[in-house]
């Protein structure tokens, strides 16, 4: 079985300064892939960023950055030079390589960048 | 181009009563994926659709809950008997393939059963 665990219910961060949201994973697959997510309070699940578990290098998109750490099964994403849009809830998630296609969340982080 | 579409985007409905939530995907794709996210939570799988056929409906609760993709493209699910614990917002998200492409999310529609 799969579980991400996330293990800060609620973030603060001062705009502009960067901010690091933790992501734990516990999979026994070879093969998986891990992606951030941010939900407004509009709802919408809104895809940041994916790293696939054989990627050599850590992702980046734009502000947005995944410090994957294979050994300790961790994949923290920062975002760089905080915007107050950025105010939002975060969710990890994994897949599994195969035929079971499903994500599995985390339970999300509360981010609040202040003015 | 256009995401995904979800209608309606706000459902109150009685115990008791049927609900048919409808996804309309991104064109082209051809995966499909229904998850139920409840307050404070996140989402959990429900079932996906690999072109018109449920690949897995592993995550269905119960048999009161049936979704449909007769022409691979809309999707529709269905809940019988609604009970207040049904109450959530029900996400649909498709991505190009099942081959681990990135899954875009619609808006969600938000149940309330009274």
């Amino acid at each position: 079985a799969q579980k991400i665990t996330q293990t800060q219910p609620g973030m603060f961060v001062q705009e502009k300064e960067a901010v690091t949201l933790d992501c734990t994973y516990d999979t026994s697959d070879p093969s998986y892939g891990l992606f951030w997510y941010k939900q407004p309070s509009s709802g919408e699940m809104i895809f940041l960023i994916y790293q696939g578990s054989y990627d050599q290098q850590n992702a980046t998109e734009g502000r947005y950055s995944l410090n994957f750490q294979k050994a300790r099964k961790s994949a923290n994403l920062v975002i760089s030079a905080s915007q107050l849009g950025d105010s939002a809830m975060y969710f990890c998630a994994m897949i599994r390589s195969g035929s079971a296609r499903q994500l599995t969340f985390g339970s999300g982080t509360q981010l609040t960048v202040l003015p | 181009g256009a995401g995904v579409s979800q209608t309606p985007s706000n459902k109150v409905t009685e115990k008791g009563k049927y609900v048919e939530l409808r996804c309309d995907p991104i064109s082209g794709h051809t995966a499909l994926y229904w998850y139920r996210q409840s307050l404070g939570q996140g989402p959990e799988f429900l079932i996906y659709f690999q072109g018109t056929g449920a690949a897995d409906d592993s995550g269905l609760p119960n048999d009161r809950f049936f979704a449909v993709r007769p022409e691979g493209s809309v999707s529709t699910l269905k809940i019988q008997r609604t009970e207040r614990g049904d109450s959530a917002v029900y996400l649909c998200a498709s991505s190009l393939t099942a081959g681990g492409e990135t899954q875009y999310f619609g808006p969600g529609t938000r149940l309330l059963v009274l």
